[in-house]
């Protein structure tokens, strides 16, 4: 079983400029998170996906970070205008559903803000 | 708000001994799970194992188990035979059972490093 899928690896990028990550789920797979992991600290919930709708995405920076999963399937994280303080890794997860179910984590996004 | 405490930074085992990671934890819910991750430098989290609150008994996988104290509310892992395959950050976390986000929150984590 392919696992969960991330790109790009790595992505350095001048304050002030977009980025955009891509995620693929494991197949069949329902429920997609992303997640923000700064350097020193564990991974923080963006946003929660349920085939292609919002969950949960309290914790989103609306003003800059957009996330969207329009055929329940992939799904993209975009920044735009990237700041500093976002460099971290995106790591991207997905189960089959919403209850008692393993989250499956991708290898993450590098991503370095200068 | 539910919050995970990792005191621990960094941890130093010898390969074949034992370990132990503390984790404790804050929340008012009755039933959630806990978990513990490993995160080597691939990046790629891993769960190693994990535990449902209304369960007493502790969980165990191979050369892994969990000492889970739900009134104190602490979980710690435990390795035996620590292997050098071991070393890599391990991360304590919890999720509600039930209602809204199903949401890991997660300690700070811990660097594990097995010596030769």
């Amino acid at each position: 079983e392919a696992g969960v899928a991330q790109s790009p690896r790595y992505k350095i990028i001048e304050k002030r400029q977009s980025v955009a990550f891509w995620c693929n789920p494991i197949s069949g797979h329902a429920t997609l998170y992303w997640y923000q992991q700064i350097l020193g600290q564990g991974p923080k919930l963006l946003i929660q996906f349920q085939n292609n709708g919002v969950v949960d995405d309290s914790q989103l920076p609306k003003d800059r970070f957009s996330a969207e999963r329009l055929k329940g399937v992939d799904s993209t994280l975009k920044i735009q205008p990237a700041k500093l303080e976002d460099s971290a890794v995106y790591l991207c997860a997905s189960s089959w559903g919403r209850t008692h179910n393993e989250q499956f984590f991708g290898p993450g996004t590098r991503l370095t803000v200068l | 708000a539910q919050t995970v405490t990792q005191s621990q930074p960094e941890m130093s085992v010898q390969e074949a001994e034992t370990v132990t990671l503390s984790c404790t934890y804050d929340t008012s819910e009755s039933d959630y799970y806990l978990f513990w991750y490993k995160q080597p430098p691939s990046r790629q989290m891993i769960l190693v194992i994990r535990q449902e609150a209304y369960k007493q008994q502790n969980a165990t996988e191979n050369r892994f188990s969990v000492n889970f104290q739900k009134a104190a509310k602490s979980f710690s892992l435990k390795i035996s035979d620590s292997q050098l395959g071991d070393a890599a950050m391990y991360f304590c976390a919890y999720r509600p059972q039930q209602g809204g986000s199903e949401k890991l929150v997660f300690g700070k984590g811990m660097k594990l490093t097995v010596n030769p």
